[in-house]
């Protein structure tokens, strides 16, 4: 069955410039989680929604992003005003419920540079 | 804060040998130890996971050793293979809320042939 999908799989933009990263999950997976990888390093936390709502953003690194999901489906992470250190893999991951029991499938992420 | 501590951060293993990847961790709130493989330009996959109320878990060549009193778990590869060859993360997480993932910084494994 199909897996976490990512678009795009990669972004190069310019300093200052906004992007959208969308998320496609699993069907049916009601939880939905962003996490940040920067080069050689583990995945941060970013945000996670339980349907519509975004129950903990304590990982967003800045106001400068923000994120939204909706028909509790496909999600979209924003950057504004993108800066240097921007630069990471992002990756989202659904699993069926919120219990930590349900294993998190991960799409192959969104590798963003920003130049 | 780094609340999920991993070594070694590369590993080099011949082919047919064992390869042991640590993990400890600080909060002792967390009681669900996953490990993911990841392979480059893949998002991580789920290897196995551990629950505290064991102290060992077995799936195939893949085990998973954990100590409660030292806050530690490792990940044993018996008979590792040159397909092994990728990054693997632990993770830790604790029930009661939601399942958010706190990773390890990685290990890079290679298996030679």
């Amino acid at each position: 069955g199909a897996g976490v999908s990512q678009s795009p799989s990669n972004k190069v933009t310019e300093k200052g410039k906004d992007v959208e990263l969308r998320c496609d999950p699993i069907s049916g997976h009601t939880a939905l989680y962003w996490y940040r990888q920067s080069l050689g390093q583990g995945l941060e936390f970013l945000i996670y929604f339980q349907g519509n709502s975004a129950p903990d953003k304590s990982g967003l690194p800045s106001d400068r992003f923000s994120a939204e999901r909706t028909g509790g489906s496909v999600s979209t992470l924003t950057i504004q005003r993108t800066q240097q250190e921007d630069s990471a893999v992002y990756l989202c991951a659904s699993s069926l419920q919120d219990r930590v029991n349900q294993p998190q499938h991960f799409g192959d992420g969104t590798r963003l540079s920003i130049l | 804060q780094q609340q999920v501590k991993q070594s070694p951060q590369s590993l080099i293993v011949q082919k047919g040998g064992i390869s042991i990847i640590n993990c400890a961790y600080e909060n002792t709130a967390f009681d669900y130890f996953p490990w993911y493989q990841q392979f480059p330009g893949k998002g991580p996959a789920l290897l196995i996971a551990i629950r505290p109320d064991v102290s060992e878990k077995k799936e195939g060549r893949f085990t998973i050793s954990f100590n409660k009193s030292a806050k530690q778990f490792s990940l044993h590869i018996m008979d590792s293979q040159p397909g092994d060859s990728a990054t693997y993360f632990c993770a830790a997480s604790k029930t009661g809320g939601y399942n958010k993932l706190i990773f390890g910084a990685g290990t890079r494994l290679a298996v030679h042939p």
